[in-house]
């Protein structure tokens, strides 16, 4: 089972100023995901990311605002830019790797998240 | 219409209380049904997993799934404070390599369990 870190935990920013969140994987995994949880809503997800390829992402997502790297099979970014209050969430990096549950399927396992506040 | 929709709590029972929660579906393309919690500033952890229709029991949680209803519940017997999290259902459908990447999820319930 994977386990997932990424920094910051927490950040407080400025409107219009931009901030890349780390996603560090204790395995090489293949598939990446970068989600957004805001308040009172569900998980969306923002893009997937496999390394050695251009980043996929979501409808309502763009790259210009969400660019992600993925330079390894154990790390990724995500960068939130031009922020604005809007922006303000938890963002939850999340891999799918193998787990105890099913032979057949692959968990997805998520980091503590980055909780972003933007004024 | 939300693909997935969960019975918004907040949710407060006594300890030793039965809990039920629950989440509806629009997508009848939907294979695979999950439970997570989410403890307070935690990223959401895989509790059960079901596919298709059925039961599925746990120790002291027990998944349903309906899929004529396009109805999922999770049952949580004996809570307890530990038990305290938010909830959320996520579903997804099937892809050729038998792997589920593609989660929708609902927007969680808030239970908190008193002692």
């Amino acid at each position: 089972s994977a386990v997932i870190s990424q920094k910051p935990s927490r950040d407080i920013c400025q409107r219009g100023t931009s901030l890349t969140i780390q996603c560090q994987v204790d395995s090489q995994v293949t598939m990446m995901f970068w989600y957004r949880q805001q308040p009172g809503q569900s998980l969306t997800l923002i893009a997937t990311a496999n390394q050695g390829s251009e980043a996929t992402y979501e409808s309502g997502f763009v790259i210009d605002k969400f660019p992600i790297s993925r330079p390894n099979l154990t790390f990724s970014t995500l960068t939130v830019s031009n922020m604005s209050p809007e922006d303000s969430s938890i963002y939850l990096c999340s891999v799918e790797d193998v787990g105890p549950r099913a032979n057949y399927y692959n968990e997805q396992f998520f980091g503590p998240g980055t909780r972003l506040t933007v004024l | 219409q939300k693909e997935v929709e969960q019975d918004p709590g907040p949710l407060s029972v006594p300890e030793g209380a039965i809990v039920s929660l629950n989440c509806t579906y629009s997508n009848s393309a939907f294979q695979y049904f999950m439970w997570y919690r989410q403890y307070s500033r935690k990223g959401p952890e895989l509790l059960m997993y079901t596919y298709s229709s059925g039961n599925k029991e746990d120790g002291r949680f027990t998944a349903q799934v309906d899929k004529s209803s396009k109805y999922i519940s999770l049952f949580i017997r004996d809570s307890q404070p530990s038990d305290s999290a938010t909830y959320l259902c996520a579903m997804a459908g099937r892809l050729s390599s038998g792997s589920a990447r593609q989660l929708t999820f609902g927007s969680g319930t808030q239970l908190t369990v008193l002692p």
